[in-house]
C-alpha cells in the first residue's frame, strides 16, 4: 500500500522559509516520478513541482519558480521541498503525490495527508 | 498553458440520481485526463485516468468518457459518500493543471 506522510508544515512570517519533507513507504520510491500539489484554504488544487525518479529532471510552476527547490533521497524514500522567499499566497496545506504512468497516461495515484503551511507576521 | 474548466463548479442531487460533471480543456490532449475525488479534510483520491479507466477499489457507479476536448465524469446512483468535491486534471504536460472543482452536495 502507497503511504506518503508530510511533516514540515508551520507558521512563518512573510520572506521567511521552510522545508517539507514527505516520507514514502509501501512501494519502491526510487521508481517513481513524485509532485508536489498545494491547496490554498477553500481554494481548489494547484501543481507546483515535479521530479523524476531519480531527479534528473525538475519542473515548477511559474507561481514558485526560482523561491521553491524540490529534491529527492532514494536512499530514504523521501521527497523534500524546500520554500524560501514565503509570501502569504503561499499559505496552504501541501500535499506530496506518486505520479504513476502506464505508456503515455499519468496520474496521480497516492497522495500524502498534507501538512499546512501558514505566511504571517 | 493549459486551461481546464469544469461544470457546473457546483451540482446539488439526492442519493440515487445520476449526476454528470464536465470537464473541457483548452487543448487538444487526447485521452490524458484524470478524475480526483476531495473530500472535506482530507487528500484526493484517483477515481478515473486516462479518461476512462476506473482506478483499483473504485466503486463501479463511477465512470468517465471523452477524448480530445471534452470529458465527462458520470456517477449512477449516488451514495452518500459521493459528495466531496471532483477534479479534472491533465497529468501529462507541464503544468499538470487541474480544473477549478465541482462541489457535489446532497439535496
Amino acid at each position: 500500500e502507497v503511504q506518503l506522510v508530510e511533516s514540515g508544515g508551520d507558521l512563518v512570517q512573510p520572506g521567511g522559509s521552510l522545508r517539507l519533507s514527505c516520507a514514502a513507504s509501501g512501494f519502491p520510491f526510487g521508481s517513481y516520478a513524485m509532485n508536489w500539489v498545494r491547496q490554498a484554504p477553500g481554494k481548489g488544487l494547484e501543481w507546483i513541482s515535479f521530479i523524476n525518479y531519480n531527479g534528473g529532471a525538475i519542473l515548477y510552476a511559474d507561481s514558485v519558480k526560482g523561491r521553491f527547490v524540490i529534491t529527492r533521497d532514494n536512499a530514504k524514500e523521501s521527497l523534500f521541498l524546500q520554500m524560501n522567499s514565503l509570501r502569504a499566497e503561499d499559505t496552504a496545506v501541501y500535499y506530496c503525490a506518486r505520479q504513476y504512468c502506464i505508456s503515455e497516461s499519468c496520474s496521480f495515484d497516492g497522495w500524502g495527508q498534507g501538512t499546512l503551511v501558514t505566511v504571517s507576521s | 498553458d493549459m486551461q481546464m474548466t469544469q461544470s457546473p463548479s457546483f451540482v446539488s442531487a439526492s442519493v440515487g440520481d445520476r449526476v454528470t460533471i464536465t470537464c473541457r480543456a483548452s487543448q487538444a490532449i487526447s485521452s490524458w485526463l484524470a478524475w480526483y475525488q476531495q473530500k472535506p479534510g482530507k487528500a484526493p483520491k484517483l477515481l478515473i485516468y486516462s479518461a476512462s479507466n476506473l482506478q483499483s477499489g473504485v466503486p463501479s457507479r463511477f465512470s468517465g468518457s471523452g477524448s480530445g476536448t471534452e470529458f465527462s465524469l458520470t456517477i449512477s446512483g449516488l451514495q452518500p459518500e459521493d459528495f466531496a468535491i471532483y477534479y479534472c486534471q491533465h497529468p501529462n504536460k507541464f503544468p499538470y493543471t487541474f480544473g477549478q472543482g465541482t462541489k457535489l452536495e446532497i439535496k
